[in-house]
């Protein structure tokens, strides 16, 4: 069955230093895999995608994402991270075998303080 | 403008009433979905839909239903065999399996 999980209720992560926000998943196919991010009573924004070629993608605001078929995983990363980095993150996946359903983790927030 | 609306963005329902909410999407895209998300529990789907007249239900398809008539529109009915409709309810439209999923700004449905 298709499934998305991202171990993390939160992340808390200091200004300026690197964040990670883990996310792994389970497809009969081969995966397409995607990164959102969700403000307060809003809907979601892309940020970044992997369909194939190289593992390491690179999205909007910094952010990037490293694809690891070994270990099913999908962790988003940044740098440096910034107040306004602050909000809810969610992973999601299609497979390439099935009819385009797409599924999405449970979300992670990330809080990042001054 | 390319994007997607939907309507309204608060919605009251009393116990026992059908309601249901639009979403509407001029981006030219075949597929359409529908998500519901509760604190915690993240986005569930709903039904989705991959070409007009066509769909398949999602994980939580019980007490909703949907139609797809037109390419652009794919409105979703909360029927009053759900039981706990209270939400925010996300639409979202993508033109392919490997393209992102483009979201609309939510309906929050409320149970009076």
């Amino acid at each position: 069955a298709q499934s998305v999980a991202q171990p993390e209720d939160q992340v808390n992560v200091a200004e300026g230093n690197p964040l990670t926000v883990k996310c792994t998943y389970s497809v009969s196919g081969n995966p397409y895999l995607f990164w959102y991010v969700q403000y307060p009573n809003r809907g979601l924004q892309f940020l970044l995608k992997y369909i194939t070629g190289d593992n390491l993608v690179k999205g909007s605001y910094g952010f990037e994402a490293e694809f690891n078929k070994s270990q099913t995983s999908f962790h988003l990363k940044k740098p440096s991270a910034l107040v306004s980095d602050s909000a809810l993150y969610f992973c999601a996946v299609r497979d390439s075998s099935n009819t385009g359903k797409l599924i999405f983790g449970q979300g992670t927030t990330l809080q990042v303080k001054p | 403008d390319g994007g997607i609306t939907q309507s309204p963005k608060y919605l009251f329902r009393k116990e026992g009433q059908n309601v249901t909410l639009s979403c509407e999407q001029n981006l030219n895209h075949d597929a359409m979905y529908w998500y519901r998300q509760d604190p915690g529990q993240g986005l569930r789907l709903i039904y989705y839909s991959q070409i007009v007249n066509d769909f398949q239900k999602g994980d939580i398809a019980e007490g909703y239903s949907v139609s797809r008539e037109k390419k652009e529109s794919f409105p979703l009915t909360v029927t009053s065999a759900q039981k706990n409709p209270t939400a925010f309810y996300l639409c979202a439209s993508s033109s392919g399996m490997g393209t992102e999923a483009f979201f609309g700004q939510g309906t929050r449905l409320t149970v009076v």
